[in-house]
This record gives structure tokens, C-alpha cells and sequence, in this order.
């Protein structure tokens, strides 16, 4: 099956810096990814879609500016938080879409100290 | 708007003993449904999805679904529990298409005790 990627799949950052974690599609293309965020004992929310080569759309209440989103390539979409916060530790999630399915990466967790 | 309802916290099953982890959902047209396992400290685990035809669906370490459209609910189900089952189950949601979002439930924590 379609396998994805995260990377990092831990990392731990100082309040006030920014950290990237990316999302590659390894063996097939991808032309939609998604960006879920976890917070503890809670569901998986929708923060944005990047579609290839345009800018991403976000979902209500999430700040454009704070977490950057990036598709540059087919296989390749990262998302960067700016000058991060404790508030920003949380497990995100990507995954990638060919047309028919949706695959999910393993997840990076974030920690903000 | 689509939703998913997974309407227990936490489910506690004896091992060996059949389990049940129910879902109800609420989308525009024809429903993808799915459900996944989440270890601690991991991502998410796809176990088997519901697009079209037989409603019973068979997935991952015996688990299947069935899916009741007047119902609106896509209810997992196991034979038998083992301990290694215990974890967090999401059940979610999308319409046609791979482009189109997916919804999740809140989560319902299976518990198997020995």
C-alpha cells in the first residue's frame, strides 16, 4: 500500500522558536495533503488542505501566519509553526490523497518547552 | 456539514469475549467510512474502510464493520477480544473523492482485561 512519511516523528523546541516537520508521499503522487492536529485524549482536527503549487486553505480558528503550510512539489508538503509556543505542543498528523484514498503519516509530536 | 458520533468514551471487554465499538455518522451523499487504531504515542493504524458494496466489511486483526445506511452507522466489531486490542479507536468520515476531507470521531478508548 501507498506508505507516508513524517519527519521528525519527536521534537522538542525552545518557546519562542519556529520548527518544521515534513510530509512526503514515497511512492506515489500527491496533489492533496491534509494537516490534522491532536491535542491529548482528544480527536484529530482538520487545520488545513495544501494542494500543489497554491496556497493552502485553512479551517476556521486556525492562524494562517503561525502555522505555515507548503507544497511545493508532489510528494513534499511541510508545515512550519513560528515562533512556537507551550500552548502549540500537540501530535500532527499529515496525510496524502491520490484520487480515490487518503493515507495518514505516523505523526510528529511537538514539544514547546 | 459531515460528522462522526462515536458515543462511548471507553469500552470494557473481557479478553475472549466479543466487543463492539459503535459509530454514527452524518455526511452529503454516498459515505467512505472508516476506522483506525491509535497506540499510544503513534500515529494512526488503518483497519478497514466502507465504500461500496457488502456492508459487512473485513479488515485489519479481525476486525470488520458493518454498515447500516438507515442506521447511519458503521459499528466495529471483533469475535474476540485480546489484550494486544486495547488502544484508541477513531471511526471517520468523508465523501467521494480523495481530495475531500475527512472527519473524525472524539475516540473510544478499548479496554480488554485479562
Amino acid at each position: 500500500g501507498a506508505v507516508v512519511s513524517q519527519h521528525p516523528s519527536w521534537v522538542i523546541c525552545k518557546s519562542g522558536t519556529s520548527v518544521k516537520i515534513e510530509c512526503r508521499s514515497l511512492d506515489f503522487q500527491a496533489t492533496t495533503m491534509f494537516w490534522y492536529r491532536q491535542f491529548p485524549k482528544q480527536s484529530l482536527m482538520l487545520m488545513a488542505t495544501s494542494n500543489e503549487g497554491s496556497k493552502a486553505t485553512y479551517e476556521q480558528g486556525v492562524e494562517k501566519d503561525k502555522f505555515l503550510i507548503n507544497h511545493a512539489s508532489l510528494t513534499l508538503s511541510t508545515l512550519t509553526v513560528t515562533s512556537a509556543h507551550p500552548e502549540d505542543s500537540s501530535f500532527y498528523i499529515c496525510s496524502a490523497s491520490n484520487y480515490d484514498e487518503q493515507y495518514f503519516g505516523p505523526g510528529t509530536r511537538l514539544t514547546v518547552t | 456539514a459531515q460528522s462522526v458520533a462515536q458515543p462511548e468514551d471507553q469500552v470494557n471487554v473481557a479478553e475472549g469475549n466479543p466487543l463492539t465499538v459503535k459509530c454514527t455518522y452524518s455526511v452529503s451523499g454516498n459515505p467512505y467510512l472508516f476506522w483506525y487504531v491509535q497506540y499510544p504515542n503513534r500515529g494512526l493504524q488503518f483497519l478497514l474502510k466502507y465504500i461500496t458494496g457488502d456492508n459487512l466489511v473485513k479488515g485489519s486483526y479481525g476486525f470488520e464493520a458493518e454498515f447500516n445506511k438507515s442506521q447511519t452507522s458503521f459499528h466495529l466489531k471483533k469475535p474476540s477480544a485480546l489484550v494486544s486490542d486495547s488502544a484508541l479507536y477513531f471511526c471517520a468520515v468523508r465523501a467521494f473523492g480523495g481530495y475531500q476531507k475527512v472527519t473524525f470521531g472524539i475516540g473510544t478508548k478499548l479496554q480488554v482485561i485479562p
